[in-house]
């Protein structure tokens, strides 16, 4: 069936440095993605959210990146800091059939100083 | 302004008794999801409501699992003769009416059945 997956269950950066987080997705009608961040015992934190008529949208720290040729979805976080370490899910959507979010399986993300 | 506010934030349960899950959206939000996350895993949606409406439960087990979202107060999702099988953190998300579909979520309910 359809689904979102990501290439990494772990990263592993070093304070500082740059964070990119990858995630594919299976169905080619999804028009809606979402990043969120989970920390330990708390729910999904809304990040950065990107349509599939956008191929890159930025905000504070986090860019997203969508290739829909490749049905491809990044997440690059800059100078990676250790507040940053956590869970990071991509989400799927296609608003002309369904309401519910398809979330895949989740990035572990470790800064280390 | 508080955001979505989920309790209880832990419930213990011991087989075969009911367990009921609290959720209160987002100040302004009319649409209210229910996920389940198992360890390790990502979230599985269960269920979709507006207030005093199901709009969508392809999500949701066919027994023992409900939900509602009633004209005044919280939603609920009622487990009835819950098994080991239903340890898992349940969240709740809303969204407004007229928004984006970005789907805000809270803090969860963990659940362990005994």
């Amino acid at each position: 069936g359809e689904s979102v997956g990501l290439h990494l269950p772990t990263l592993s950066v070093q304070e500082g440095d740059n964070s990119i987080i990858n995630c594919a997705y299976s169905n080619s009608a999804s028009d809606y993605f979402i990043w969120y961040k989970q920390e330990s015992g708390k729910g999904p934190q809304f990040i950065i959210d990107i349509r599939s008529n956008m191929d890159k949208r930025q905000g504070q720290r986090v860019t997203v990146l969508l290739n829909k040729t490749v049905k491809h979805l990044s997440l690059q976080i800059a100078a990676t800091q250790p507040g940053d370490s956590a869970v990071y899910f991509c989400a799927e959507l296609n608003s002309n059939s369904g309401y519910a979010l398809n979330f895949g399986k989740g990035t572990s993300l470790l800064v280390t100083p | 302004n508080a955001g979505v506010m989920q309790n209880p934030r832990h419930l213990v349960r011991r087989r075969g008794q009911e367990a009921r899950l609290r959720c209160s959206p987002m100040k302004g939000h009319s649409h209210v999801y229910w996920y389940r996350q198992l360890p390790e895993e990502g979230l599985k949606f269960m269920v979709y409501l507006q207030k005093e409406n199901i709009i969508d439960e392809s999500g949701m087990p066919k027994e023992r699992f409900s939900a509602e979202f009633p004209k005044e107060g919280p939603s609920i999702l009622r487990i009835q003769q819950v098994v080991r099988g239903d340890s898992a953190a349940y969240f709740c998300a809303s969204k407004q009416l007229t928004a984006t579909w970005t789907q805000y979520f809270g803090p969860g309910t963990r659940l362990l059945v005994l």
